[in-house]
């Protein structure tokens, strides 16, 4: 089985409007971390958002927002009043904990369009 | 400032040629990654490390090499026995193991 999955591979938005990334996931391990990035045409990843399997809360970090929904084991990326320079390539990525050796996992991407 | 370089950005080899790439960090991390992409795709570990001398296989270490002589540099070696070494390549480091990576801007390999 995949270990993150992202089952939109593009996605269109309209200036100024909210869009949500969807990213699943699958672990036994109870302790995971679950990252976000950015990557543009440029090619450098950019971290954007953390969030650990014990935080009570969802993650946010300015316009972005990681709905954490952890019995779907779901971890869907929010970004909320989308500018132009968010057109970029988006990943979802797992951490495992020490009990499956810390392992990183990516997803294959979702590429989010940013339309005037 | 702090944060990863790799050189060069642009990398262009021969069949049957080693080539270095280079990676280095000043943010005082002690594990270091090497990741692949291939066009349309995620990310594939390489290899990583997670403190000086010290360095693992990870999903696709065949054909590379590395070494870890020192913390802020982690130099991949593509060698002639990658069959198919035309990717991008990205060096990310971490505090430790369990904590964010933080990548480099990447170097373009094509093999000619």
């Amino acid at each position: 089985a995949q270990k993150i999955t992202q089952t939109q591979p593009g996605m269109f938005v309209q200036e100024k409007e909210a869009v949500t990334l969807d990213c699943t996931y699958d672990t036994s391990d109870p302790s995971y971390g679950l990252f976000w990035y950015k990557q543009p045409s440029s090619g450098e990843m950019i971290f954007l958002i953390y969030q650990g399997s014990y935080d009570q809360q969802n993650a946010t970090e300015g316009r972005y927002s990681l709905n954490f929904q952890k019995a779907r084991k779901s971890a869907n990326l929010v970004i909320s009043a989308s500018q132009l320079g968010d057109s970029a390539m988006y990943f979802c990525a797992m951490r495992e904990g020490l009990m499956t050796g810390n392992q990183f996992y990516f997803g294959t991407g979702t590429s989010l369009t940013v339309i005037p | 400032d702090g944060g990863i370089t790799q050189s060069p950005k642009y990398l262009f080899r021969k069949e049957g040629q080693n080539v270095t790439l280079s990676c280095e960090q000043n943010l005082n991390h002690d594990a270091m990654y090497w990741y692949r992409q291939d066009p349309g795709q995620g990310l594939r570990l390489i290899y990583y490390s997670q403190i000086v001398n010290d360095f693992q296989k990870g999903d696709i270490a065949e054909g590379y090499s590395v070494s870890r002589e020192k913390k802020e540099s982690f130099p991949l070696t593509v060698t002639s026995a990658q069959k198919n070494p035309t990717a991008f390549y990205l060096c990310a480091s971490s505090f430790t193991i369990s904590d964010t990576q933080y990548f480099g801007p990447g170097t373009r390999l094509t093999v000619l």
